[in-house]
C-alpha cells in the first residue's frame, strides 16, 4: 500500500541553524501538508501546498518557514533559523485530486532544538 | 471556540469490550468532513475512518464506526471488541469545505488504554 515517507525521523540541531525536513508524499497525491504537534499539544496546521504554490498558511507559518517541491517526488519544510519553540513533531500529509477527502500521513520527523 | 472538542482526556476499556471515543464539533459551513486518526506511542498518525457531512448512512470500517449525529454536530468514534494494540491517542478532526487542499482542524485528542 503507497504511504507518505518522512526523513530523518529524529533532528537534532542548535538554535539559530537552518533544518529541512522532508517529505515523500504518495505517488498520485496532489495536494500536500505540513502539521505539527508539539509534545503532549494538539496537531497544527501549519501550510498546504497545492500546484506548485502554497494554498493556505496558518498564523505559525511565518517568514522562517517555506515549502518546495523541488523535483516531482520530494516535499519540503524549511525553517531558516530555529528558536527553541520549534521543537516538535512535524507531519506531512498528502491527499488526491479534489473529491478524495482523506490526508495521509506520514511518520514524522522529531524535531529537537536545543 | 474551539472547533473540535474531545471532551474525554483519558478512556479504558477492557479488552473485547466497545468503547466510545466523544467529538463534537462547530462549523457554519454546510460541507464539511470528519475524521479520526490514532496515534500510537510511536507518534505515527493512522487514518482510521472519515464521514462527510453529506453521507446518509454513518461510516463504518472494520470494528471502527462513527456514530454521526448531524444535528448535535457530535461525530464520535465506537470501537467495538477492543484489542491491546488499540491502546493509543485518538484524534477527531474536521475538514471544513468541499475542497481537497482545505486544512484539518484536529482535538485535543482521548488517550485510550485498554486492560486485558
Amino acid at each position: 500500500e503507497p504511504e507518505v515517507t518522512q526523513t530523518p525521523s529524529h533532528q537534532v540541531t542548535q538554535m539559530g541553524q537552518e533544518v529541512i525536513l522532508r517529505c515523500v508524499p504518495i505517488s498520485n497525491h496532489l495536494y500536500f501538508y505540513w502539521y505539527r504537534q508539539i509534545l503532549g499539544q494538539k496537531v497544527e496546521f501549519l501550510v498546504s501546498f497545492y500546484n506548485n504554490e502554497i494554498s493556505e498558511k496558518s498564523e505559525i507559518f511565518d517568514d522562517q518557514f517555506s515549502v518546495e517541491r523541488p523535483d516531482g517526488s520530494n516535499f519540503t519544510l524549511k525553517i531558516r533559523s530555529t528558536k527553541l519553540e520549534d521543537s516538535a513533531m512535524y507531519f506531512c500529509a498528502s491527499s488526491e485530486a479534489l473529491g478524495a477527502d482523506t490526508q495521509y500521513f506520514g511518520p514524522g520527523t522529531r524535531l529537537t532544538v536545543l | 471556540a474551539q472547533k473540535i472538542t474531545q471532551t474525554q482526556p483519558g478512556m479504558f476499556v477492557q479488552e473485547k469490550e466497545a468503547v466510545t471515543l466523544d467529538c463534537t464539533y462547530d462549523t457554519s459551513d454546510p460541507s464539511y468532513g470528519l475524521f479520526w486518526y490514532k496515534q500510537p506511542s510511536s507518534g505515527e498518525m493512522i487514518f482510521l475512518i472519515y464521514q462527510g457531512s453529506y453521507d446518509q448512512q454513518n461510516a463504518t470500517e472494520g470494528r471502527y464506526s462513527l456514530n454521526f449525529q448531524k444535528a448535535r454536530k457530535s461525530a464520535n468514534l465506537v470501537i467495538s471488541a477492543s484489542q491491546l494494540g488499540d491502546s493509543a491517542m485518538y484524534f477527531c478532526a474536521m475538514r471544513e469545505g468541499q475542497s481537497g487542499y482545505n486544512k484539518l482542524i484536529f482535538g485535543a485528542g482521548t488517550r485510550l488504554a485498554v486492560h486485558p
